[in-house]
């Protein structure tokens, strides 16, 4: 059975750093394209950022471009995503997302960031 | 803001057709065939529909469709029931990046 969850989520300031992490199993995980994606409470859902198979490529929405970082490890078979100079705007739930492009598109239940004061 | 169009809802009666419209441009949903549909019920995280425009994963309903013409990919859903009431989002490849529209609301009449 695929499972993706994520970890990480929770309360910081405006300005501040989180680390989530991505657990994965039930499929080869060095075989796909992983992504983040949002959704702010309450609004759509918003890609975030990708990764290639081998962590060679990457990829960001404008928004977050120069402040979050996505990585993997295909030894642990986990993806993180590393946010920084946190604002109000980037409050919302974080979904990992196996090949959201794919054949074998599958989401996690989400971790919930909240950027407040 | 999102770069794909949908429209914000549909609506139908049950046993009805509906389509619902993800309008790009000829950098992203016209000039590649990965376009992908996700259903998102409240609460709960999306569901892949269709991927590559027109394929469906083992296990959704024949009920969904896909296709493409020009810049706007199209998701059909025909024989509307009541569990199709959910949000849906296209999301396409844009080459180097991903786009994604901003969600369609369907509701079942």
């Amino acid at each position: 059975e695929v499972q993706l969850v994520e970890s990480g989520g929770g309360l910081v300031q405006p300005g501040g750093s989180l680390r989530l992490s991505c657990a994965t199993s039930g499929f080869t995980f060095s075989t796909y394209w992983m992504n983040w994606v949002r959704q702010a409470p309450g609004k759509g859902l918003e890609w975030v950022a990708y990764i290639n198979q081998d962590g060679s490529e990457t990829s960001y929405v404008d928004s977050v471009k120069g402040r979050f970082t996505i990585s993997r490890d295909n030894v642990k078979n986990s993806l993180s995503l590393e946010m920084n100079s946190l604002r109000a705007e980037d409050t919302a739930l974080y979904y990992c997302v196996r090949g959201i492009l794919s054949p074998g598109g599958y989401w996690g239940q989400g971790t919930l960031v909240t950027v407040s004061s | 803001q999102s770069a794909l169009t949908q429209p914000a809802s549909v609506s139908g009666s049950p046993g009805q057709s509906i389509t619902i419209s993800c309008t790009g441009t000829s950098s992203d949903v016209g000039r590649y065939n990965l376009v992908s549909w996700y259903q998102q019920h409240p609460g709960r995280a999306p569901k892949l529909m269709i991927h590559e425009v027109n394929k469906r994963p083992s296990g959704v309903s024949n009920r969904f469709s896909g296709s493409k013409s020009g810049n706007t990919a199209s998701l059909t859903i025909s024989g509307l029931q009541a569990e199709d009431e959910a949000d849906y989002y296209c999301f396409s490849s844009a080459g180097s990046s991903v786009v994604f529209g901003g969600g369609t609301k369907v509701s079942v009449l």
